[in-house]
């Protein structure tokens, strides 16, 4: 069964420090993964899916299938990236398994 | 911010009763989806839909039912069944076009059992 695993509930960091947010999945296919974003008092929304390999607002993300991680990374986190992070596995038909989420802190 | 509405944003019910939950998108999207969110817990998914007149099961569908007579609304209803139904309730919309496809997500309700 796949299974998605997240396993920080929180992050806590100075602005301006290194951010990574570890995630890793259980699948036995070929696998899609993303990671949604839920700022305050705003909705999720999708911040970047592997296969695309952009990188939004900073962050990126590599899909390491040897791993089987899915880690979002930032250089230099800022105040504005505090929320709440969601690692996602597409489980066909374009459901999702989300894993159980990281709130991350950046302090001034 | 459009797109996709539920209704109510506050949802207080006594034990025992039935409740339904509303969304609604204006997006043209084929799929509708139902998650529940609980502290600790992520996104689990109660049910979806690919189409009108169908839906599946997640992966916590019991306690739960839908329906799809609508393209534009898929509502939730929470039974008595449902053994801890306080909990926030996510609804989501995305097309059905070939590979994945992104999810858009409502406001969420915030359901509390008295």
């Amino acid at each position: 069964a796949q299974r998605v695993t997240q396993p920080e509930k929180l992050l806590s960091v100075f602005k301006g420090a290194p951010v990574e947010l570890k995630c890793n999945y259980s699948y036995s296919g070929s696998p899609e993964l993303f990671w949604y974003v839920q700022y305050s008092r705003q909705r999720l929304q999708l911040l970047l899916r592997h296969i695309s390999r952009e990188s939004i607002k900073g962050f990126t993300a590599d899909l390491n299938k040897g791993e089987t991680s899915f880690h979002l990374k930032k250089p230099f986190a800022q105040e504005e990236d505090s929320a709440m992070y969601y690692c996602a596995l597409n489980s066909g038909y374009s459901t999702l398994t989300f894993g159980k989420g990281t709130m991350l802190l950046v302090s001034p | 911010d459009g797109g996709i509405t539920q209704s109510p944003k506050y949802l207080f019910r006594k034990e025992g009763q039935n409740v339904t939950l509303s969304c609604e998108q204006n997006l043209n999207h084929d799929a509708m989806y139902w998650y529940r969110q609980d502290p600790g817990q992520g996104l689990r998914l109660i049910y979806y839909s690919q189409i009108v007149n169908d839906f599946q099961k997640g992966d916590i569908a019991e306690g739960y039912s839908v329906s799809r007579e609508k393209k534009e609304s898929f509502p939730l209803t929470v039974t008595s069944a449902q053994k801890n139904p306080t909990a926030f309730y996510l609804c989501a919309s995305s097309t059905t076009d070939a590979g994945y496809n992104e999810q858009f997500f409502g406001p969420g309700t915030r359901l509390t059992v008295l």
